[in-house]
């Protein structure tokens, strides 16, 4: 199994509205990533978790809340979302027992705050 | 601090012919990983090829192979016998070596059409 899987794959939410996205792997990576990509850009590192451990916060606003309840989920919890949070969100994991491989990328979620 | 630089916004290539999309990169570090990612309309960010900094012997996957200058800090991507497939954006990305470091430095990206 080489995959990561996103869900939802699309989701439109209202600023006031609360919502999650999920990201799951079976690889036994242990690290495992948050991008935000806009359209034409290259994606853009939110969060890293290794081990669980929240390890990089690119200084993210508080409205973007990670969680990685065990070593094969991340969710990102989405709060009260501006219009130009709308943007492809990609998971990714690598770190395979204690040597970082490649980034391997779910499929994203698109999503779009009205 | 690393930076990735890929200078083509856009690149056009017939099929069955053979492109070179460029990437240079500034580091101060000796030893790192670069990376080509695919990304077609499907969204899925897909690894191409991937390179070891010490390694002088430059990757190949198939029809994808690289032109690695250590010293001239460039890693170009060449692309055989392009089919439609191959249509995408192309990100190159840097990646430091050490165990503790997780952050991949992706350049803009070049977007490759392919004309049947």
């Amino acid at each position: 199994d080489t995959e990561v899987t996103q869900t939802p794959k699309h989701l439109v939410m209202g600023m006031t509205n609360k919502k999650s996205l999920k990201c799951e792997q079976h690889m036994g990576h242990r690290a495992m990533y948050w991008y935000k990509q806009k359209a034409k850009k290259p994606p853009e590192l939110m969060f890293v978790y290794s081990y669980e451990k929240l390890s990089i916060n690119e200084s993210v606003p508080s409205r973007f809340s990670p969680e990685c309840p065990n070593s094969s989920l991340l969710n990102l919890h989405l709060h009260a979302l501006q219009p130009e949070d709308s943007a492809l969100y990609l998971c990714a994991s690598s770190l395979r027992r204690g040597r970082i491989t490649e980034a391997f990328f779910g499929q994203g979620t698109r999503l779009t705050v009205v | 601090a690393q930076t990735v630089t890929q200078s083509q916004p856009e690149m056009s290539v017939q099929e069955a012919e053979t492109v070179t999309l460029s990437c240079t990169y500034d580091t101060s570090e000796s030893d790192y990983y670069l990376f080509w990612y695919k990304q077609p309309p499907s969204r899925q960010m897909i690894l191409v090829i991937r390179q070891e900094a010490y390694k002088q012997q430059n990757a190949t996957e198939n029809r994808f192979s690289v032109n690695f200058q250590k010293a001239a800090k460039s890693f170009s991507l060449k692309i055989s016998d392009s089919q439609l497939g191959d249509a995408a954006m192309y990100f190159c990305a840097y990646r430091s070596w050490g165990s503790g470091t997780y952050k991949y430095i992706f350049g803009t990206g070049t977007r490759l059409k392919v004309l049947a």
